[in-house]
């Protein structure tokens, strides 16, 4: 069975640029969470999906927007790319997101703003 | 909100030696996740642990959660160079419906050197 997938694995965009990330859970996953990884914060929750609807979001500005289509693969966009930005991006796919649910994450997409 | 400790910070060990990494929160644990990441790339799923006492372990690595479900540890038997990297704790945070916020919150991390 295939993992999470993350495209593109690297990025570099200019200030100011807006970015389009991609992510396919694992087959038979309806749950997507995207998280902000920096060294300053950590591990940062950013929202999450199950069947195209958005079920919790974090604290993050109106900048960072995703969706998640009926196939389940969720896209996260970031518009007005501030160098703050720069992060590595990661998704995880479980079956139903909930509690005690299994979550696997995908090997990231590392973004830098320049 | 759920805040996890987690302890220590970091840790060099010479191969073959055990090790044990803490995760500590000042709230009821629910779901606790235990996941090993390589540098810059993706978080690796070790374990998931549920119930209070519950013990899991998959080769040389075991993780317990404490009976009051506020704290877990990952523990090494016989570490090898292939141990190496950051380990981190992640947990789930029941809402306020009893249901799940559907979102993990994680520790800073534990990277661990195993010097061979």
């Amino acid at each position: 069975k295939a993992g999470v997938t993350q495209t593109p694995r690297y990025l570099i965009k200019t200030r100011g640029q807006q970015v389009t990330l991609s992510c396919s859970p694992i087959s038979g996953h309806r749950s997507v969470s995207w998280y902000q990884q920096t060294p300053g914060q950590g591990l940062q929750f950013l929202f999450e999906y199950f069947s195209e609807t958005q079920r919790n979001k974090g604290n993050f500005p109106g900048r960072f927007s995703g969706r998640q289509f009926s196939n389940s693969r969720s896209e996260m966009n970031v518009s007005t790319l501030e160098l703050g930005d720069s992060a590595l991006y990661l998704c995880a796919s479980s079956y139903g997101g909930g509690l005690n649910t299994e979550a696997f994450f995908g090997q990231g997409t590392r973004l830098t703003v320049v | 909100s759920q805040e996890l400790e987690q302890s220590p910070q970091s840790l060099i060990v010479q191969e073959g030696k055990n090790l044990t990494i803490n995760c500590t929160s000042s709230k009821t644990l629910y779901g606790l996740y235990w996941y090993k990441q390589k540098y810059g790339e993706g978080l690796i799923f070790l374990m998931m642990l549920q119930k209070g006492g519950e013990e899991k372990s998959h080769e040389k690595i075991t993780a317990k959660l404490d009976e009051k479900k506020q704290q877990s540890s990952l523990h090494i038997t016989a570490s090898q160079p292939s141990h190496a990297g950051i380990y981190l704790c992640g947990a789930d945070k029941r809402g306020n419906s009893g249901g799940s916020n559907y979102k993990l919150t994680f520790g800073k991390g534990t990277l661990l050197t195993v010097n061979p």
